[in-house]
């Protein structure tokens, strides 16, 4: 049974341009939500897809969106990028109510 | 919001050792799991224990939602428990707000 996976696992931008994460939900999963964890702090929640649409935000700027696919694979997009974007990236998928289970991450650089 | 607050921040235990972590929160919660985060970065789900009592080999967590805390116990710790360990509680809105986390160092 496979788990969540995310791609790619480490990625180096420049500032200014734009970035897509992706998340495939473990099976049988068909919410994601995506959170960003800084150096040394807990994740943050920045939102989440519900039968294709967004259900959920944290306090993310406009830059940050995302989309959900039918067969519930989701990307997150980051446009603009800005020194402060960089961290990991985290994807988690779940159903109803049986809690959360997380991809390993992306890394994302901005230069 | 919801506060989410974890104790001890730091931790160091020599393999062998017991241990216990706690998580605080300042509201009613539907849902609260505990999670081990690996020097890789990996989120490894430990509970999903939104009350009562669960038991996962050397480690097991209890939640008292009435009074609004969890703790996880590990026992005979070992250096492949190292890393952090964050609770996070979900009070209905469809989202997971961590707590400060714990880290935890297993020395041999």
């Amino acid at each position: 049974d496979a788990g969540v996976t995310q791609s790619p696992t480490h990625l180096i931008k420049t500032r200014g341009q734009q970035v897509t994460l992706r998340c495939s939900p473990k099976s049988g999963h068909d919410t994601v939500s995506w959170y960003q964890q800084a150096l040394g702090q807990g994740p943050q929640f920045i939102f989440q897809y519900y039968e294709e649409e967004e259900r959920q935000r944290g306090n993310f700027p406009d830059r940050f969106s995302g989309h959900q696919f039918p067969n519930y694979s989701s990307e997150l997009n980051v446009n603009a990028l800005l020194l402060g974007d960089s961290a990991l990236y985290l994807c988690a998928s779940s159903l109803a109510d049986y809690g959360y289970t997380f991809g390993s991450g992306t890394r994302l650089t901005v230069v | 919001g919801i506060q989410v607050e974890q104790s001890p921040p730091d931790l160091i235990l020599q393999e062998g050792a017991n241990s216990t972590l706690r998580c605080n929160f300042s509201d009613s919660v539907n849902n609260l799991q505990w999670f081990h985060q690996n020097p890789w970065g990996q989120l490894i789900n430990l509970f999903y224990i939104p009350s009562g009592t669960k038991q996962n080999g050397r480690l097991s967590a209890t939640t008292v939602a009435t009074e609004r805390y969890s703790l996880l116990y590990i026992s005979s710790s070992q250096t492949t428990d190292s890393g952090v360990y964050f609770c996070a509680v979900d009070i209905g809105t469809d989202k997971l707000i961590f707590g400060t986390g714990t880290r935890l160092q297993v020395f041999p």
